[in-house]
């Protein structure tokens, strides 16, 4: 069965530490890996995005991501978090010759200054 | 261009009666799609389009739920006889026909649905 999964509900850190948050998925087919960020309330915001390529990709907001398909995982990581980071995050899944998305349940990100 | 907007942003109805959400999808994206996000869990597939074509449909896409792109511009997505299992944040996106889905899509900020 096709499915993503991100095994921390919610992760706490303090401004300036550095941030991993994880995701490993199950796909049948060559996957196209998202991360999206979500504000409350709001909608979802595309953070970054692989197809193919270099397995390391940077995205916005100072955000990188790692594709390493011998551990179907496609982490989110950051450097340095800014307390404006605090939000929800998803991971997503597609490809395959399907044109929708499997997400996460998300982690929520909390930053303590 | 401001983006994929939806309208209402919140809706409160009474269960058993008819909604009706709006998407306008930013203007030069022939894609349209529409999830459903409940709390704490994450946007899950209802059904998308592409022009005025509805190309797939979700199971969770019930008989009481109906979608429509009549002119391949804006869609309506339809509850008829509302459930309290239907509130829920009703997320629409849009992107190029020619990447779809894999080129990330451009979501809206969302129609909130409470049913009491």
């Amino acid at each position: 069965a096709q499915s993503v999964t991100q095994p921390d509900i919610h992760i706490t850190v303090s401004e300036g530490a550095s941030l991993e948050l994880r995701c490993n998925y199950s796909y049948g087919a060559t996957p196209y890996l998202f991360w999206y960020v979500q504000s409350p309330g709001q909608g979802l915001q595309l953070l970054l995005k692989y197809f193919s390529g270099d397995t390391l990709v940077q995205g916005i907001k100072g955000f990188e991501a790692e594709f390493k398909r011998s551990q179907s995982s496609f982490n989110l990581r950051k450097p340095s978090v800014h307390w404006s980071d605090a939000a929800e995050y998803f991971c997503a899944v597609g490809g395959g010759g399907t044109d929708k998305l499997i997400f996460g349940t998300g982690t929520r990100l909390q930053v303590f200054p | 261009d401001t983006g994929v907007s939806q309208d209402p942003r919140h809706k409160i109805t009474k269960r058993g009666q008819n909604v009706t959400f709006r998407c306008d999808p930013i203007s030069e994206h022939n894609r349209l799609y529409w999830y459903r996000q409940t709390l704490g869990q994450g946007p899950e597939f209802l059904t998308y389009f592409q022009n005025e074509a509805q190309l797939e449909k979700s199971r969770l896409l019930s008989d009481r739920f109906s979608a429509e792109r009549p002119k391949g511009s804006f869609s309506t997505l339809e509850i008829q006889r509302t459930e309290q299992g239907d509130s829920a944040m009703y997320l629409c996106a849009s992107s190029p026909h020619f990447r779809g889905a894999n080129y990330g899509y451009t979501f809206g900020s969302g129609t909130r649905l409470t049913v009491v």
